[in-house]
This record gives structure tokens, sequence and C-alpha cells, in this order.
């Protein structure tokens, strides 16, 4: 079956760079969470995403910003990295607005150095 | 918002052992509760969830009980084995997922 295919799976960024994360959700899902998570904390609810439209927002820095396009895929920009944004980045996928359904991607590791 | 507490943060257990992780949450409004397991560097996988609508969930050696009126969860695992050693997260939600801190599970053979 079709998952969540996140893209690039590793990234090493420079401080007060920029960094785009992709996010491809399983066919026929419409709503994408985004997730960070830090060296051995819980993942974070970044912001969410349902029918193209942002849904939910969660603890996302203003130097973020997220978007989902035409075709449900959603791309997450950080702009003027810190050493603090180094961790792994989950995308998530379900069929609808609620957590029913929820699949994780197998993340984005972003190391900023 | 929505704040999940798990306990406890580490956990040894001998293989064959139960294993017992509880959660609590805040927003009364939370109507679906997940568990995930997580081995390092990996995606988090859901192992059972349940409903605000079901009191008990069973599935071969894991199970999940939800007390709606003491806004509390727990995830039960029985006849422990060494795979199962790994961080297991607790989530509420309504939408997005509120995680609770993890606990660290190690099964010794």
């Amino acid at each position: 079956a079709a998952g969540v295919i996140q893209s690039p799976r590793h990234l090493i960024k420079e401080k007060r760079e920029t960094a785009t994360l992709k996010c491809y959700p399983i066919p026929r899902h419409d709503t994408v969470y985004w997730y960070q998570q830090g060296p051995g904390q819980d993942p974070q609810f970044l912001i969410s995403f349902y029918e193209k439209m942002q849904s939910d927002k969660g603890s996302i820095p203003d130097r973020f910003s997220a978007q989902q396009f035409s075709d449900y895929h959603s791309e997450l920009n950080m702009s003027s990295l810190e050493l603090g944004d180094s961790a792994l980045y989950f995308c998530a996928s379900s069929p609808g607005r609620g957590s029913y359904g929820y699949t994780f991607g197998s993340g984005t590791r972003l190391t900023v150095v | 918002g929505e704040n999940v507490e798990q306990h406890p943060s580490t956990l040894s257990v001998q293989e064959g052992d139960s294993a017992v992780i509880k959660c609590t949450y805040s927003d009364s409004a939370s109507n679906y509760f997940p568990w995930y397991k997580q081995e390092l560097g990996k995606r988090p996988q859901l192992i059972i969830d349940i409903r605000s609508n079901v009191g008990e969930k069973k599935d071969q050696r894991i199970a999940v009980t939800l007390n709606k009126t003491a806004k509390h969860f727990s995830l039960h695992i029985t006849e422990t084995q060494p795979e199962d050693s790994a961080v297991y997260f607790c989530a509420a939600s309504t939408y997005a997922l509120n995680f609770g801190k993890g606990t660290s599970l190690l099964v010794t053979p």
C-alpha cells in the first residue's frame, strides 16, 4: 500500500540558511500534519492543512511557513535556520480532518550546523 | 490546549512479564487516543488506538483502556518480548495529536 512520502530523508544546512521539506500524502488523504521531534523529545505539532487550507496551528515558529498544494502535497519552508531547529520532521496524513487513519511518513532529519 | 501526561518515563521488565503505561489528558473534547511505538530514528508506528465511545480494546498481547470520566487511558502489554523494547507514546486528540513525553520500555531476556 502507498505510504506517506517525505523528501529529502536527510538534510544538512548552515545557520541562517533556508530549507524546504516536502510531504506527499497517501492518495485520497486530504489532510496533512507536520510534527517536529527533537532528540529524546516527543513529537510536537506544528501545523496542519485540510483541503489545501490551514486547519490547525501548533507551535510553529514565525520563521517557518507551510502550504498544501492542489495535488495535496505539502511543503514546510524554514528560514533563518537555528541550531535548535535540528530535529526529525514528520509529516502525517489522514482521510479528513480528524486523526482516525493517521499515517506518518519516514521523516526528514534536519541537521543545522 | 491539550496537555497529556505519561508515566512512567522508563520501565524495565523481564521477558514474559506485563508492562503498563498510563496517560492522563486535560481536554474533555479529545475523542481519539492512539498509542505509538517508536524505535530510534524511525517513524512512530501505531500499535493500538481507542475512540472515546469505547472503554477497552484488545489486539493480541496489547490492550488499551479508557476512562473518560477520569480522563485517563492505559496501555497494557502482556507476555513481553525483547522486541517490544522501544519508546512508547500516548496521544490524545480532536484533530492534531498531542503526545505524552514517552516511556522507554526495556524488556530483558
